[in-house]
């Protein structure tokens, strides 16, 4: 069953340091998301990409966060200046819009991320 | 605020048991409700409801919506250990949004 694979798996960054984290989502998908979790809480919506740009993004988006699709299969989470509160769970998803609704999100394992 | 309450937080039975897991949800322009399984890592997943009063049947596993109540129930009959993991209900909002709104979370554990 074809899957989002996503890496590193884990991450340890100093504080003030960029991040890149890496996914490649499910081939024949349209829709692109990250989400976060930090530990013990809600999975938290970030940001959604559609058609090689943004169509969504939450509050937690801020100017730190930027997202790329730099070629035909890779998408990525760019933190350029991390902070403490920035350590979480980062999962990234795919949809298709081949059914009426594109929330069937398919979700890669998640990258751990550790900012000290 | 969009908002997904699910109760109990956690959950302790024994291999055999039926369980049943709750989602309650205020959303604004309600468009689907989804149930996720998360193991250890990524959230698998089990169903996606629009409509109320169908169930949704996937082996030992089920969901009904009831729109009018707002709220969703996810079956487990006959638990086995494998069916250990913290189950998310998700629902999406809006018609032009894309983004779920995850509750905290069923940690459930089945003992053998």
């Amino acid at each position: 069953e074809p899957e989002v694979t996503q890496t590193p798996s884990h991450q340890v960054t100093q504080m003030g340091q960029e991040v890149i984290l890496r996914c490649v989502p499910i081939s024949n998908h349209l829709y692109f998301y990250w989400y976060r979790q930090i530990l013990g809480q809600k999975v938290e919506f970030l940001v959604s990409f559609y058609n090689n740009e943004i169509s969504e993004k939450s509050e937690i988006f801020d100017d730190q966060f930027s997202v790329e699709r730099p070629d035909g299969s890779n998408f990525t989470l760019k933190i350029r200046s991390t902070k403490l509160e920035d350590s979480a769970m980062y999962f990234c998803a795919s949809s298709s819009p081949r059914d009426s609704y594109n929330e069937k999100l398919f979700f890669g394992s998640g990258t751990q991320l550790s900012v000290l | 605020e969009d908002k997904v309450v699910q109760s109990p937080l956690s959950l302790v039975v024994h291999e055999g048991d039926t369980v049943t897991l709750n989602c309650s949800y205020e959303v604004t322009n309600f468009r689907s409700l989804l149930w996720y399984k998360q193991e250890k890592k990524a959230p698998t997943f089990l169903f996606m409801l629009t409509s109320s009063g169908i169930e949704k049947k996937s082996g030992r596993l089920s969901s009904i919506l009831d729109k009018k109540e707002l709220f969703s129930i996810l079956n487990i009959t006959a638990t086995q250990t494998g069916d250990s993991a913290i189950y998310l209900c998700a629902v999406s909002p809006q018609g032009g949004s894309e983004k779920l709104v995850f509750g905290k979370g069923t940690k459930l554990t089945v003992n053998p």
